[in-house]
């Protein structure tokens, strides 16, 4: 039962456009939504997140876009540079709970 | 990534032995989390611990595997009798606190297990 789900694999992007990684989810008691970025042979590192009462959260060049009525979320990053390639994971967690559930990640690919 | 130090980076085993991996958490951190990933899957939790308590093992196999927090030194996570399925890689992560919409996770770099 995937109560987050990562739907695209991968996504290829042209260096310098913008890059949107979508993540849906099942369960509506969710709190607080989060993006992680991994590298190979590193540990996830937070990027950014958004509070499921708010719709939008931006930090530089991303930005988290969050629709309850649809339970779907997405990142975006503009404009993509190459050092963005990573494999990004979307997790979602409750107020009253500690565990993370995580998506299965988008491998984003930037095109130089 | 901030601070979590696991070792080793990478464990070879052969079937039937024994796995530890250490995680040192964040300074500061007294919550630290265990997670593993299997190939083209997201992190799956294992387990959560406070210093020398187990909070929530739900996610642990119920047999060969156990973990502990002491109250001095790092976190360990034991793997009796490996097996080939035991391959993967585990995260460690610590947070300042255990719950709550503000408990950003901070992860470590991985241990890559391979069982022989």
């Amino acid at each position: 039962d995937q109560q987050v789900k990562q739907n695209s694999p991968s996504l290829s992007v042209q260096e310098g456009r913008i890059s949107i990684l979508n993540c849906d989810y099942t369960n509506s008691m969710f709190d607080y939504f989060l993006w992680y970025k991994k590298y190979p042979a590193e540990g996830p590192t937070f990027l950014i997140s958004i509070s499921s009462i708010k719709d939008k959260n931006e930090d530089g060049r991303f930005t988290v876009f969050l629709n309850k009525s649809a339970k779907h979320l997405s990142l975006h990053i503009v404009p993509s540079q190459p050092g963005d390639s990573a494999v990004y994971f979307c997790a979602a967690v409750m107020d009253s709970n500690y565990q993370l559930i995580w998506g299965a990640g988008t491998k984003l690919i930037i095109k130089p | 990534n901030a601070g979590v130090m696991q070792n080793p980076r990478h464990l070879v085993r052969r079937r039937g032995q024994e796995a530890r991996l250490r995680c040192s958490p964040m300074k500061g951190h007294s919550h630290v989390y265990w997670y593993r990933q299997l190939p083209e899957e997201g992190l799956k939790f294992m387990v959560y611990l406070q210093k020398e308590n187990i909070i929530d093992e739900s996610g642990m196999p119920k047999e060969r595997f156990s973990a502990e927090f002491p109250k001095e030194g790092p976190s360990i996570l034991r793997i009796q009798q490996v097996v080939r399925g035991d391959s993967a890689a585990y995260f460690c992560a610590s947070s300042p606190r255990g719950r709550g919409v503000k408990n950003i996770q901070y992860f470590g770099a991985g241990t890559r297990l391979s069982v022989l």
